[in-house]
């Protein structure tokens, strides 16, 4: 069965430091991995995607995201964290023989000044 | 590009009345996602829709819940009956396409539309 855990269901930083959001993936197939985020009130915000190629990938505003096949893994981050990061992130994953994406719970990033 | 538009917003109703929620789906896109998040929660499938057809509808409860997205017109999603556990930020969602490499497309959400059942 597919699934997706995002660890920590909030994660507060410093302005300036570094950032990760965790995510673990469970899939039958090749794993397609989202990242999104969502501001308060408003609707999901892609970021950026893992399909093939490069394990790391880079996405929307300054953050990436590393593919560890082995860890069955996709981690966010960001090398110096903005107070305006502050949002909710999502976790997404799907196979490549099947449409419907599997979210996770979501994590909570508080980037505190 | 307006992107995916959801209307009302904000729909207030109370119990045993009906909620219709409209999403209009990206130019071009004709897949359409509709997900529930109640506060504080990630997001629940609901149903998964091509024009004309219903494709997947396992997240849908079996009562009161029904969606279309019909040849002309947006997609609705429809809850007779409304009950306070109704109360949630409905989420729509469209993309190009589905399976493969190719159709590992990006969903782009629309703002929401939040419903409260008083």
């Amino acid at each position: 069965a597919q699934s997706v855990a995002q660890p920590e269901d909030q994660v507060n930083v410093a302005e300036g430091n570094p950032l990760t959001v965790k995510c673990t993936y469970s899939v039958s197939g090749n794993p397609y991995l989202f990242w999104y985020v969502q501001y308060p009130n408003r609707g999901l915000q892609f970021l950026l995607k893992y399909i093939t190629g490069d394990n790391l990938v880079k996405g929307s505003y300054g953050f990436e995201a590393e593919f560890n096949k082995s860890q069955t893994s996709f981690h966010l981050k960001k090398p110096s964290a903005l107070v305006s990061d502050s949002a909710l992130y999502f976790c997404a994953v799907r196979d490549d023989s099947n449409y419907q994406l599997i979210w996770g719970a979501g994590t909570k990033l508080i980037i505190k000044p | 590009n307006a992107g995916v538009m959801q209307n009302p917003r904000h729909l207030v109703r109370r119990r045993g009345q009906e909620a219709r929620l409209r999403c209009s789906p990206m130019k071009g896109h004709s897949h359409v996602y509709w997900y529930r998040q109640l506060p504080e929660e990630g997001l629940k499938f609901m149903v998964y829709l091509q024009k004309e057809n219903i494709i997947d509808e396992s997240g849908m409860p079996k009562e009161r819940f029904s969606a279309e997205f019909p040849k002309e017109g947006p997609s609705i999603l429809r809850i007779q009956q409304v009950v306070r556990g109704d109360s949630a930020a409905y989420f729509c969602a469209s993309s190009h396409g589905n399976k493969g490499v190719s159709g590992a497309n990006v969903l782009t959400f629309g703002a929401g539309s939040r419903l409260t059942v008083l």
